[in-house]
């Protein structure tokens, strides 16, 4: 299968620096996606890996690890508007089709 | 403009009826894409157009019947749905190149069927 695995649920507090992982097959992979999901509303894209290392964006960084089907989204200075559910997804070089993990329930608190 | 539209909001149909979504996308993309999404699930994809043909069908029930009349616009038409079919409906779009498929969202319809 495609199995995408991320943890359900995590809890920080506000000001603080959180680490959500994921993992995922490696065979026919074309690129990782994380997208940020608020209750009711549609995912908005974060960001995109397709090459090993770091990609950072303001608060917000996500790393790749090709060879060892791993990603994770890092997200600093925690913000209340954080709380939100993070998805992660990879494209399997099927024409634009993702597979998403479950997603991650980020609650923070203050 | 790097909106995704979808009328309308919330919808609410018997099992008898028949119902379309509509979606619309002023960027340019030549792929567009229907996902269902459960409550507190991830989406599902249902369908993908490219270049407004049908490219994916996730093996979803005929009572689905998807059209994209032109490039800008993908309906959803719905008949004989079961409350099972009762979700969020996610229509998205993204450049058709190698590589980076940024998909785009929109706001989605939430459909009750009852």
């Amino acid at each position: 299968g495609q199995n995408i695995d991320q943890p359900t649920e995590m809890t920080a507090t506000e000001g603080a620096i959180v680490q959500i992982n994921c993992t995922y097959q490696t065979s026919g992979f074309n690129g990782l996606f994380w997208y940020q999901q608020h209750a009711g509303e549609a995912p908005t894209f974060l960001s995109y890996n397709v090459l090993d290392g770091l990609e950072e964006k303001g608060r917000f960084s996500s790393f790749l690890s090709r060879s060892k089907g791993y990603s994770y989204l890092l997200l600093k200075e925690l913000q209340m508007k954080d709380s939100a559910s993070y998805l992660c997804a990879v494209n399997y070089n099927q024409g634009g089709k993702l597979i998403f993990g479950q997603g991650t329930e980020l609650s923070v608190k203050p | 403009d790097t909106e995704v539209t979808q009328t309308p909001k919330h919808l609410v149909m018997g099992m008898t009826n028949k119902k379309s979504l509509k979606c619309e996308q002023h960027m340019g993309h030549r792929a567009m894409y229907w996902y269902k999404q459960k409550a507190k699930k991830p989406p599902e994809l249902m369908f993908v157009y490219s270049y407004e043909k049908l490219s994916i069908n996730e093996s979803v029930p005929s009572r689905f019947s998807p059209e994209c009349p032109n490039s800008s616009l993908l309906n959803l038409h719905l008949h004989a749905l079961q409350p099972e079919d009762s979700a969020l409906y996610l229509c998205a779009s993204s450049q058709v190149r190698t590589g980076n498929y940024e998909q785009y969202f929109g706001p989605g319809t939430r459909l009750t069927v009852t």
